[in-house]
């Protein structure tokens, strides 16, 4: 397996642009995380899946961001309008509860740094 | 918020040399796990130990756990120049399934 993959690495783009990443997991994993990680705030968890389904959305910061899992080998992050304080490194990671039983074990992607002028 | 802590913030130590990183949390766990990250690339697994576990070893890695205290402790011995990366310390809450992750330890091995 390819590991889980992010597009795009990098994006740079201009402010009040609509933003999408994406991130396609490992497959069988039925887990999905999306983090952000900054200097000031470190990794944060903005949202994750089982199965598919939206389980805790508790850490989105506002209704610009929103994700979708539309099947289990694609989720998107979506933010729209961008603001300059968005800019991050988005990371994605899936697990497989399974594989050590009682646990979720973090495969993550390399990230999409985001750079929003 | 569950968020650990980890400390120091930043390490620097000769290559050979052991180094010993530390976490603390605020709730009860069910499990906790150990990440390194290299710069600029994703966080990669290293350890995990369970609640009901004190101490577990890999390879050049000790990790230990005081559920009383709710801290851990990631020793890596004999340290080399390739594990210069930032380490951090991960926790789920007891009956969740969603990692929450410290500030990091931001390791320097020196030749």
């Amino acid at each position: 397996d390819a590991g889980v993959i992010q597009s795009p690495r990098h994006e740079v783009t201009e402010m009040g642009q609509e933003v999408t990443l994406r991130c396609k997991p490992i497959s069988g994993h039925d887990y999905l995380f999306w983090y952000r990680q900054t200097m000031m705030r470190g990794l944060e968890l903005l949202i994750y899946f089982n199965n598919n389904v939206p389980i805790d959305d508790s850490g989105m910061p506002e209704d610009r961001f929103s994700a979708k899992m539309p099947n289990a080998s694609f989720s998107t992050l979506k933010i729209q309008p961008s603001e300059p304080r968005d800019s991050a490194v988005y990371f994605c990671a899936s697990s497989f509860w399974g594989t050590v039983g009682g646990a979720n074990v973090l495969t993550f992607g390399a990230g999409s740094r985001l750079t929003v002028l | 918020s569950q968020q650990g802590e980890e400390d120091p913030q930043a390490l620097s130590i000769q290559e050979g040399e052991n180094a010993t990183m530390n976490c603390s949390y605020k709730t009860s766990i069910n499990n906790l796990q150990w990440y390194r990250q290299n710069s600029g690339r994703g966080l990669v697994h290293l350890i995990l130990i369970r609640s009901n576990e004190r101490e577990k070893h890999s390879g050049r890695l000790r990790v230990t756990l005081d559920t009383s205290k709710k801290s851990s402790s990631l020793l890596i011995t004999a340290s080399r120049a390739a594990d210069t990366a930032s380490y951090f310390c991960a926790t789920d809450a007891a009956g969740a399934q969603k990692l929450v992750f410290g500030q990091g330890t931001r390791l320097t091995i020196n030749p």
